[in-house]
């Protein structure tokens, strides 16, 4: 069965140092999403591509995060500087087409440290 | 603008007891509407979804949900519950066209022997 892939399942960061996550999504699939999960909360929504192109970003703190997907396919997400409040979960989630059913298809996520 | 309220942050049943966890929306559109669930450490998984025609939908694991326009609820239900169903649930909803997802806080469910 098709698996959306994230590295790494763990990362324990010193604040200030900068972290990346990689994700591939299922294959075929051209809208890819990364969503930030706080310990006992919902995702978030931080960045969505279309292919290559990102929809929204709009919840994305750009000053610190960015986020591409150069050939449409797998992506990275990166933080730099980190800092104590992005402990998280990161979750990347892939489906079909941005104009269908809508169901998201999602990785197991890396959790991230920040100490 | 879309949101999600799931009231309940735990729901604690007795195995072979009924589920039921509660969700309304807010969506000034059609919704789509969908059921995911975590287990620790993992991603999230459609349970079920509602998208358009019969209002009640089954998904997995002997889940169902029942769209009710008139309410703004998309409540989760399960006939007799199983130690396995300890997770977190999380009700969702997008625009036709599923263009953005939002999602609730979440409901963890805890199953009793």
């Amino acid at each position: 069965e098709a698996e959306v892939a994230q590295s790494p399942r763990y990362k324990i960061t010193e604040k200030s140092q900068a972290v990346a996550f990689w994700c591939d999504p299922i294959s075929g699939h051209a809208t890819l999403y990364w969503y930030r999960q706080i310990l006992g909360q919902g995702p978030e929504l931080l960045v969505q591509f279309q292919d290559e192109s990102v929809v929204d970003d709009s919840q994305l703190p750009k000053d610190r995060f960015s986020a591409e997907r150069l050939k449409g396919v797998d992506s990275t997400l990166k933080i730099q500087p980190a800092e104590l409040g992005d402990s998280a979960m990161y979750l990347c989630a892939s489906s079909l087409a941005l104009f269908e059913t809508g169901e998201l298809f999602f990785g197991e996520g890396s959790r991230l440290t920040v100490l | 603008a879309q949101s999600v309220t799931q009231l309940g942050s735990h729901v604690s049943v007795s195995e072979g007891a009924l589920v039921l966890l509660r969700c309304n929306y807010s969506s000034s559109v059609p919704p789509y509407l969908f059921w995911y669930v975590q287990y620790p450490n993992q991603g999230l998984q459609l349970l079920l979804k509602y998208t358009t025609g019969a209002t009640l939908v089954k998904g997995i694991n002997g889940f169902e949900a029942e769209f009710k326009k008139s309410e703004t609820s998309f409540h989760l239900t399960k006939p007799s519950a199983h130690m396995s169903d300890a997770a977190e649930y999380f009700c969702a909803v997008s625009d036709t066209g599923g263009f953005k997802t939002i999602f609730g806080a979440g409901t963890r469910l805890f199953v009793k022997a």
